[in-house]
């Protein structure tokens, strides 16, 4: 496995405002995720986080909401733009690792939008 | 198209009980990967187990056991004399390799909120 960490763990935000969310891994990874989970919901995969170049968004998602960073291979960043009430949520990030390419998450980063 | 459906969506049981979360998927590939997390009222997503579709074989591991079925589709997680602390949110996942890629897409079921009550 590998330790993911990610900060901030908890914030509450102004509507309007943007806010970018650390993701440190102790290992270097090739796919590194992020997802968002909306109170009381499954997880939604955003995009991909590619090393070197843009990130690859799922439907639904584009980079003006949600740029991403990954500079490196054990580092990533995930900015929500102009928030909104709709944006609060746990967003989290994640690595594959292993054969069959098992997910683990960070600790989650609890957004509230007010 | 992938799916994964769990049904459940939220089971109580008084501690020491048994209980059994369903997951059920679909997939096209012969190839694929199952998985279960546990997501605690923390929120950090916990990996339990990974299977892999070649792989039939039931697991057991302390309290916990897993039931994969590939002539259900089913892939069931049991836990043995419950304990409050595993009141939890459980996810069912499953992964296969994208064709023209041959990256990892994951899709997670709804969940099951698990309340063990003392």
């Amino acid at each position: 496995s590998a330790v993911i960490s990610q900060k901030p763990s908890r914030d509450i935000c102004q509507r309007g405002t943007s806010l970018t969310i650390q993701c440190q891994v102790d290992s270097q990874v090739t796919m590194m995720f992020w997802y968002r989970q909306q109170p009381g919901q499954s997880l939604t995969l955003i995009a991909t986080a590619n090393q070197g170049s843009e990130a690859t968004y799922e439907s639904g998602f584009v980079i003006d909401k949600f740029p991403i960073s990954r500079p490196n291979l054990t580092f990533s960043t995930l900015t929500v733009s102009n928030m909104s009430p709709e944006d609060s949520s746990i967003y989290l990030c994640s690595v594959g690792l292993g054969s069959g390419n098992t997910i683990y998450f960070g600790e989650g980063s609890w957004l509230t939008v007010v | 198209a992938q799916k994964v459906t769990q049904a459940q969506t939220e089971i109580s049981v008084v501690e020491k009980e048994d209980v059994t979360l369903d997951c059920v998927y679909e997939t096209r590939d012969t190839t694929y990967y199952l998985f279960w997390y546990k997501q605690p009222p923390s929120g950090e997503l916990v990996f339990l187990i990974r299977r892999n579709s070649f792989d039939e074989q039931n697991e057991i591991s302390g309290r916990y056991s897993w039931n994969f079925q590939k002539s259900t589709s089913s892939f069931n997680f049991t836990i043995t004399a419950s304990q409050v602390v595993d009141s939890a949110v459980y996810f069912c996942a499953l992964s296969e390799a994208e064709r023209n890629s041959g990256t990892y897409k994951y899709i997670f079921g709804t969940g099951t909120r698990l309340k063990v009550l003392a």
